[in-house]
């Protein structure tokens, strides 16, 4: 089955850039989305279709994805973006397709 | 509004059934997937399966084919989870969700399932 790996934690100071990374193998080639996950709450989707953003969510969330690799990016972090990240991709390539999430990343504002 | 509502928190024993709801409105039931998904105390989202109410055409994960089954209701716009014998292990916050093509783009607040003798 289709595996997406992702880093524990991210660390960013306010105002900063901050970079959470997806990888799969040729995940380049497929559609990668995002979802923000705050505490005690439901996943939000904050990217889709590896760089779209639903209305609402705010310009400082921009996505890419190229080779292994598929990036949520959040430029000018505010303590509001603290959260857990999850990654998704359609797997279509099993013999079960199906919805698969990354394991998530944790992202703290110093 | 999109809206999908969830019911109720449940404190079950092992053994026993268990059968959760997700309600949809504001949008055409019959025309999107829903999906459940799992998250256990502390960790990640783990997909379990999706149903199109418009046929109820289903289709699991397979590490929950077997554990649970997954239905819906056209009739009343509402999904289902449910399980025969709950294990200790299932105790879990339970989100459906809907699918727009490959992505869940509404969520369920959420129904925590406890398990516990």
């Amino acid at each position: 089955s289709y595996v997406l790996t992702q880093p524990p934690s991210v660390s960013v100071a306010p105002g900063q850039t901050a970079r959470i990374t997806c990888g799969g193998n040729n995940i380049g080639s497929k559609s990668v989305h995002w979802y923000q996950q705050k505490p005690g709450q439901a996943p939000v989707l904050v990217v889709y279709d590896d760089s779209d953003r639903p209305s609402g969510i705010p310009e400082r969330f921009s996505g890419s994805n190229s080779g292994n690799t598929a990036t949520l990016t959040i430029s000018r972090v505010e303590a509001g973006d603290e959260a857990d990240y999850y990654c998704q991709v359609w797997d279509s390539s099993s013999d079960h397709p199906g919805v698969v999430f990354g394991g998530g990343t944790k992202l703290t504002v110093l | 509004e999109v809206q999908l509502v969830q019911s109720g928190a449940e404190v079950k024993k092992p053994g026993e059934s268990l059968k959760i709801s997700c309600k949809g409105s504001g949008y055409s039931f019959t025309s999107y997937w829903i999906g459940w998904v799992r998250q256990m105390p502390g960790k990640g989202l783990e997909w379990m399966g999706i149903v199109y109410p418009g046929d109820s055409d289903t289709r699991y994960s397979p590490s929950f084919q077997g554990q649970v089954t997954i239905s819906a209701d056209k009739s009343i716009s509402t999904a289902y989870l449910q399980w025969s014998s709950l294990k200790a292990s299932d105790t879990a916050m339970y989100y459906c969700a809907r699918h727009r093509e490959q992505q869940s783009d509404y969520w369920g607040q959420g129904t925590l399932v406890t398990v516990s003798s």
